[in-house]
């Protein structure tokens, strides 16, 4: 059972626009919610993160937006540029850098010229 | 710092067979992860240690599996015998302790044919 699920599974952007990645989660408990980029070849790398108690952190182009009372939170990448093509996976855990994180299923960016 | 190094990055082997991963972690991590990543589930936690010492193992699919971490700088995902829904990219990732980051190594891509 996927206790993390995200969407889309692939997402073609123009670049300057904006992509937009979502993630749902059942488990109330879990408190810690981070983003994780990987390109081709690399394992994944920690992107930004949030904690329930704010709505919304932005790090540059990223901001991650979250929605405790929909449990939902999404990945926004403003400005995209092709630099930024990539897969996005969302994840989520109990406590920050907790043992066990759920990862979402990820999302394949493509950020076209 | 080198980062998490695994070997080998591709592996391709016959149903039946032993294989081996290798990863060194980054140095002065206490914490070391295995993980499976396959189109169908994702990223998926096998199993973690701590201090050399495995700590939750709930993750290893069945008893083909096994892990192990002699010392600090260096630990093995063992399959055998391997079969074909075995194959998918294996990632080990470190971390330094229980509030960290977990860094990615590159991932070993296992097929089994």
């Amino acid at each position: 059972q996927q206790q993390v699920k995200q969407s889309p599974q692939s997402l073609i952007v123009q670049k300057g626009g904006i992509s937009i990645i979502n993630c749902a989660y059942e488990n109330t408990a879990f408190d810690y919610f981070p983003w994780y980029q990987q390109f081709p070849g690399k394992g994944p790398a920690l992107l930004i993160a949030i904690r329930p108690d704010v709505s919304e952190k932005k790090e540059g182009r990223f901001t991650i937006s979250f929605n405790k009372s929909a449990k939902q939170f999404s990945l926004h990448i403003m400005d995209s540029q092709p630099g930024d093509s990539a897969t996005y996976f969302c994840a989520a855990s109990r406590g920050t850098g907790a043992n066990n994180l759920f990862f979402g299923t990820g999302t394949r960016l493509t950020v076209i010229p | 710092d080198a980062g998490v190094i695994q070997s080998p990055r591709h592996e391709v082997t016959e149903m039946g067979q032993e294989v081996t991963l290798r990863c060194k972690p980054i140095s002065g991590h206490d914490y070391l992860f295995w993980y499976r990543q396959t189109m169908m589930r994702g990223l998926e936690l096998l199993i973690y240690f701590n201090n050399n010492v495995p700590i939750d193992d709930s993750g290893m699919p069945e008893d083909r599996f096994s892990a192990k971490m002699p010392n600090a700088s260096f630990s093995t995902l063992k399959i055998q015998p391997s079969e074909p829904r075995d194959s998918a990219v294996y990632f080990c990732a470190s971390r330094r302790d229980r509030g960290g980051e977990q860094f990615f190594g590159p991932g070993t891509r296992l097929t089994v044919l």
